[in-house]
């Protein structure tokens, strides 16, 4: 079990770009979370997913930030229009059951132009 | 609002030494608490959940609602230690269903 792969692992967008960050959670694991790390800072929690359903998206701004994760296929973490504050660390947690731990991937380091 | 507190940002001993990792948290409810390392070019792992009880790696942690702590010890630091050690807090059991909040992370330094 090769566990939360996400890709790409370091990503440069200029301002103004789009920026798509995929998650592919463990086998057999439905519940996908995103978190962003900005520096000198803990994980804060952006969005839960599961398949084919956003469950809670308190975490994400209102604007720009978008999650997905379909019924085939990784989820996905669409920024729209990058600023440069967007730049961050972007990490992906999967669980199974709802009673079971998350376990994350390792990252993907964003940088904005 | 919950919210979890690591008033150390860097925290350095020697090998040998006992560790202490602090964590504070603010909950209204009955939290489930973790405890997560990240060693150098390694991703964010689990290292304990305070439901569990045991004992990894030689780290404990217990949960005082009282002082509202979960502080992370061992009693005899060694070097593969060194690490970042994040504190993270759910109000679901388990941890899944739900997003974790976490503290700013310790970095955890241990001298030879």
């Amino acid at each position: 079990n090769a566990g939360v792969m996400q890709n790409p692992r370091h990503l440069v967008r200029r301002r103004g770009q789009e920026a798509r960050l995929r998650c592919s959670p463990m086998k057999g694991h439905s519940h996908v979370y995103w978190y962003r790390q900005l520096p000198e800072e803990g994980l804060k929690f952006m969005v839960y997913l599961q398949k084919e359903n956003i469950i809670d998206e308190s975490g994400m701004p209102k604007e720009r930030f978008s999650a997905e994760f379909p019924k085939e296929g990784p989820s996905i973490l669409r920024i729209q229009q990058v600023v440069r504050g967007d730049s961050a660390a972007y990490f992906c947690a999967s669980s199974g059951v709802s009673n079971q731990p998350q376990h994350f991937g390792d990252g993907t380091r964003l940088s904005i132009l | 609002a919950q919210r979890v507190t690591q008033p150390e940002k860097l925290l350095s001993v020697f090998k040998g030494a006992p560790v202490e990792l602090k964590c504070n948290y603010s909950y209204s409810g009955s939290p489930e608490l973790f405890w997560y390392v990240q060693y150098s070019r390694q991703r964010l792992q689990l290292l304990l959940r305070h439901i569990s009880r045991e004992s990894i790696k030689g780290f404990t942690a217990d949960l005082n609602k009282g002082e509202t702590s979960f502080h992370l010890k061992k009693p005899f630091a060694q070097e593969e230690d060194s690490a970042m050690y994040y504190c993270a807090l759910s109000g679901r059991s388990g941890g899944g269903a739900d997003g974790l909040t976490f503290g700013k992370g310790t970095h955890l330094i241990i001298q030879p």
